[in-house]
């Protein structure tokens, strides 16, 4: 099975702050990687997959890049919506979440 | 715009069975692979099962391949999740969540539902 860990697992941030959160995969799986939000009390939204593409609809202060064991999701200007718990996804064999990375308002 | 309702959580007793089911809508429902996805209280997000959209291939998380069944009627755009002999640690919210094309899956998920909480109880 393939694990997903992510970093931090929690991080304080200011409005217009630029974010970043780390994923790493145990082995390669290429560019299979998907990024979620859930805010509070949300389902998940899917933000990116194949590692770099923007979900339709989705603000492009939100970026993915990476491949292999590596990938990091940046967000360039922390809005208020962005406050949540955001999930790294493998979907190089069948599907397996990262822990989560809970950013929260400093 | 796609919906998508779940149904059926409830608290079930250890050993039990339980059946969700998830209405969709707002697509073609036939042209896309269904899954259902799980979050423990407090916890990340576990994959669970995926089903292609012709119903013809299905698969499971090894946690719950043998216990539980996924299934959908195309002609009433309905997805289940058959669970049978529920354990402690099935104790989740259980999302519906539609996977982005219809034959062999991509196992990434576009849309989800707002879930249904499944308690298994001793």
């Amino acid at each position: 099975d393939i694990q997903m860990t992510q970093s931090p697992s929690s991080l304080s941030a200011s409005v217009g702050d630029r974010v970043t959160i780390t994923c790493r995969a145990s082995e390669s799986v290429s560019v299979w990687v998907a990024w979620y939000q859930q805010a509070p009390g949300r389902v998940p939204k899917l933000l990116i997959f194949d590692a770099s593409t923007l979900e339709s609809g989705v603000p492009q202060r939100f970026s993915g890049s990476g491949s292999g064991t590596e990938f990091t999701l940046t967000i360039t200007s922390l809005q208020p919506d962005d406050f949540g718990t955001y999930y790294c996804q493998q979907y190089q064999d069948y599907a397996s979440f990262g822990p989560g990375t809970q950013v929260e308002m400093k | 715009e796609v919906q998508l309702l779940e149904s059926g959580g409830a608290v079930a007793q250890l050993g039990g069975s339980l059946r969700l089911s998830c209405e969709a809508s707002g697509f073609i429902f036939e042209n896309y692979a269904m899954a259902w996805v799980r979050q423990a209280p407090g916890k990340g997000l576990e994959w669970v099962s995926i089903l292609s959209g012709s119903g013809l291939s299905d698969y499971y998380t090894d946690s719950v391949r043998g216990r539980f069944t996924i299934s959908r009627d195309n002609s009433k755009n309905m997805l289940y999740l058959q669970m049978n002999s529920l354990r402690g640690e099935d104790t989740a919210v259980y999302y519906c969540a539609k996977d982005t094309t219809g034959g062999a899956p991509n196992y990434y998920f576009d849309s989800w539902g707002q879930g249904t909480l499944v308690t298994v109880s001793s």
